[in-house]
This record gives C-alpha cells, structure tokens and sequence, in this order.
C-alpha cells in the first residue's frame, strides 16, 4: 500500500468551471476525510465518510460542493461554478476502523486555483 | 467546531536554538495530535497524547498535552534546518473527528 493518493496534484481552472478530485485511501481504512487547506493556514473540515456514508458535513461545505464515497473505497469531491475564493489546497486523510487516535494518513493534496 | 489557537504563528531562529509552540483552546480534547507539514504536501502525525499532563519525547521534541486536556506544547531541543515546517497541532472531539489548529510556521536558519 502506497498510502492515500491524490490526483490531479494541480488544477488551474477558470472562474464558472467544474472540477472534480479523486481521493484513494488506504485499502484497510474505512474511515476518509476532506479537509481545505489555505497558505499557512491549518486544514478547515469539510466532510467525513465511514465506509460509502457521509457521516458530516461542515458548514463551509456550500450547495456548490459534493462529496461521494460510492462503494466505500475511493472518493471525489466536486466544486461546481468554482469562485476565485475556492482556490485552496485540498486534502484527504483516512484513518483506520478505530478512528483518528493512530492518526490520519493524509495525501498530498490537490492544488487548485481558480482564475 | 472546536477552536485551536497555536502561537507563535510565525517563528524563525538559528540553528542549534531551543523553540517552544503553544496549543490553546477552552473545549476538552480526547486526545490531541502534532503534525508537521511541509510545502506541497500533507501533514505527518508526530505523535498523540491522550491522558492529561502526559509528557511524550520523539529524539528532540518533547510534547505535552495539560492537565485538563485543553492545551499542549511542542518543544524543540537545538533546533535544526530538518525540523522547518509548519507545525499543526489537532484535537479530538466526542465524535472522534480531529479540529487542527491554526498553525505554526517554523523557520530554522542554518
């Protein structure tokens, strides 16, 4: 196991467009976070799945974005009609059965700026 | 959500100098973790603390989470261009989800 992978690790889009990120967790972790991160800032949550549910969603999750774990394993999250203020390092962690207490795995994160 | 104030927000010194970072909230943590986390990447766990006035040592970093589970502190012994990055410090809450804090951006000049 590579650990949780993240793809793309750029995206540059123009202000309107959507995009979608990909998250792989680690194959025994059920559990699997979205976290937003801006420079020099520490992560802000976004939202959490145990297995395919999502379990929270934080207030800064707006109607523009969406997050789906469909059988469990990997997840996207999408922003529709990105704005200049979407642009942000996007991190996903997971973490095993037990919770975060062994620590989150995170991956290297999806860089986007809206232009 | 919990909030995590984390000071110095930013701190830069000469190698070989000792540092310490502070982690302050008013709601009570389960546990709390330290991450380190360095440019283009994610955080790393450093370690977890779970019991109140529990002292951890990882070679040169000394972690200490208070006595009422509401604060922690890092410590950094001779500091060295190795340990730049910005330091997070995470708490968890009764739904064993982790709030990080603010951060702390660690410069060490060779």
């Amino acid at each position: 196991d590579t650990g949780v992978s993240q793809d793309p690790r750029h995206k540059i889009t123009k202000r309107g467009q959507n995009v979608t990120f990909r998250c792989d967790p680690i194959s025994e972790h059920n559990r699997l976070y979205w976290y937003r991160q801006t420079l020099g800032q520490g992560p802000e949550f976004l939202t959490y799945f145990q297995n395919e549910a999502q379990l929270e969603k934080s207030r800064l999750l707006s109607d523009r974005f969406s997050a789906e774990r469909p059988k469990g394993s990997f997840s996207t999250l999408e922003i529709q009609r990105t704005e200049q203020g979407d642009s942000a390092m996007y991190l996903c962690a997971s973490s095993p059965p037990v919770g975060g207490r062994e620590g989150y795995t995170f991956g290297s994160g999806t860089r986007l700026t809206v232009v | 959500t919990q909030l995590l104030e984390q000071s110095p927000q930013f701190l830069s010194i000469q190698e070989g100098e000792n540092l310490t970072v502070y982690c302050n909230s008013s709601s009570v943590f389960s546990s709390l973790q330290w991450y380190r986390q360095e440019p283009g990447e994610g955080p790393v766990l450093l370690v977890t603390v779970v019991t109140g006035g529990e002292v951890k040592k990882l070679k040169r970093l000394t972690f200490q989470f208070g006595d009422a589970r509401k604060d922690s502190s890092l410590h950094i012994t001779a500091a060295q261009p190795g340990d730049t990055g910005l330091y997070l410090c995470a708490g968890e809450n009764t739904g064993n989800q982790f709030y990080f804090g603010t951060g702390t951006s660690l410069t060490v000049i060779p």
